[in-house]
């Protein structure tokens, strides 16, 4: 069964820091990852990584896509509070359906 | 151009009642998903519609219907509502059918209890 695992559930972290949000997954015929980032109710789109493009940067944000390990970082640098928010990554694969992980809250402290 | 809208935000149903819910997708988007969102359970695929046809769905039971008009905007359904059903309901659309590497638009949701 197609299967996608974030790490870690939650974390804590101050106005400055940086941070490595992980994705690991079990995907029949790997197609795409997206991240999404959801601060209220809407999840908003922020990178989609396929074989043919494996980085993604914009701002303080990037994402990288390892296809040997089977998994993604979403790395942001600088945090700051309005970062706070649950981070969603997602495997599209042979089904066409995107599979979602369970999110990683973030909480970015002043 | 409008994003996708969903109504209504928030329902407070009983159970046994049924609920329908709504989805008008982005102008010219073709392809409409619906998930479910619990905590700790993260986003469940629900259903998948193109064109008016069902071109995949999650492993919800039976009570769970959807469907998609001649305009593209989407209904879903909930019959014999049950406490677990409780949960912040999102419709996502798209060019096209997910498989393209087609990314989806999501709507602000639908907030469900059931009391």
């Amino acid at each position: 069964e197609d299967k996608v695992v974030q790490s870690p559930l939650s974390l804590v972290v101050h106005e400055g820091d940086t941070v490595t949000l992980n994705c690991s997954y079990e995907v029949t015929n790997f197609r795409s990852l997206l991240w999404y980032k959801q601060e209220k109710k809407a999840p908003t789109f922020l990178f989609m990584l396929t074989s043919s493009g494996i980085e993604k940067k914009s701002g303080r944000l990037s994402s990288i896509l390892d296809k040997k390990e089977l998994s993604s970082i979403l790395n942001i640098t600088a945090t700051q509070t309005g970062d706070s928010a649950i981070y969603l990554c997602a495997v599209g694969g042979a089904t066409n359906k995107l599979i979602f992980g369970t999110g990683t809250l973030l909480a970015v402290q002043p | 151009k409008a994003g996708v809208t969903q109504t209504p935000r928030y329902l407070i149903k009983t159970r046994g009642q049924q609920v329908t819910l709504s989805c008008s997708p982005i102008s010219g988007h073709r392809s409409v998903s619906w998930y479910q969102q619990t905590p700790g359970q993260g986003l469940q695929f629900l259903f998948e519609y193109f064109s008016e046809t069902q071109r995949n769905k999650g492993n919800f039971p039976g009570r769970f219907s959807g469907r998609q008009f001649s305009n593209s905007r989407s209904e879903m359904n909930v019959s014999t509502l049950e406490l677990g059903d409780s949960a912040l309901y999102l419709c996502a659309s798209s060019l096209a059918v997910r498989g393209s590497g087609e990314k989806l638009f999501f709507g602000s949701g639908t907030q469900l209890s059931v009391l």
